[in-house]
């Protein structure tokens, strides 16, 4: 049950793309398609973004979007807003079990 | 409105024990998986444990089997978590979650465990 791999920090400027990293094996992210991202802001809980790799939750803006290929998931965020800077936090299903990412703290410049 | 309300947190000593609570409403609490999530001190999230929408099957983290146990009360609309052998590395928040599929569609705010001498 180790951890997924995110990069600790990611940043844009206000309007830009950023894409954030989430790597882990054919345990967890390569074997089912069920990557979720998470949104949280300091003292706050966590808010879901992505459930199944690409959908988005009721609420969340079109400007969050979700991949996979192989084992490694990924979240965009395009035309970065002020309020998108977070935690953002991957999580996979691995069979019994559940495994986050370490975080990545998004920085809007 | 969806809420989930953690209670229990506290202070306790190593080895003690404690038992968390998350009290459901706005949404079917009997159609949902439940999930206990914990976040150390400037740390990231971990998922601990979960248990299934009848109360009939759980599972664990590894880090936490045969110390913690997850159980439900459905009627009551109340999720558990009993904590057992408590170590300074279980010092968290712990965040009770409702799991829609595999996500964890809510959550609640939280509540810090403490585990000092």
């Amino acid at each position: 049950q180790s951890a997924l791999t995110q990069p600790p920090s990611a940043s844009g400027s206000p309007g830009q793309s950023v894409t954030i990293s989430c790597t882990g094996t054919s345990s967890d992210v390569g074997g089912y398609n069920y990557v979720s991202w998470y949104q949280q802001h300091p003292g706050k809980a966590p808010k879901l973004m992505i459930y199944e790799v690409n959908k988005r939750p009721s609420g969340v803006p079109d400007r969050f979007s979700g991949s996979k290929s192989g084992n490694t998931a990924s979240l965009t965020v395009s035309g970065l807003q002020a309020e998108d800077e977070s935690d953002y936090y991957c999580s996979s299903y691995a069979g019994r079990s559940w495994v986050f990412g370490g975080g990545t703290r998004l920085t809007v410049l | 409105e969806v809420q989930l309300v953690e209670s229990g947190g506290a202070l306790v000593q190593p080895g003690g024990s404690l038992r968390l609570s998350c009290a459901a409403s706005g949404f079917t609490f009997s159609s949902y998986w439940m999930h206990w999530v914990r976040q150390a001190p400037g740390k990231g999230l971990v998922w601990v444990s979960r248990i299934n929408s009848d109360g009939s099957s759980t599972s664990s983290a590894d880090f936490v089997k045969g110390r913690f146990t997850i159980s439900r009360d459905n009627a009551k609309n109340m999720l558990y978590l009993e904590m057992n052998s408590l170590r300074a590395e279980d010092t968290a928040v712990y965040y009770c979650a409702a799991g829609d599929g595999h996500a964890k569609k809510y959550w609640g705010q939280g509540t810090l465990v403490t585990v000092s001498a």
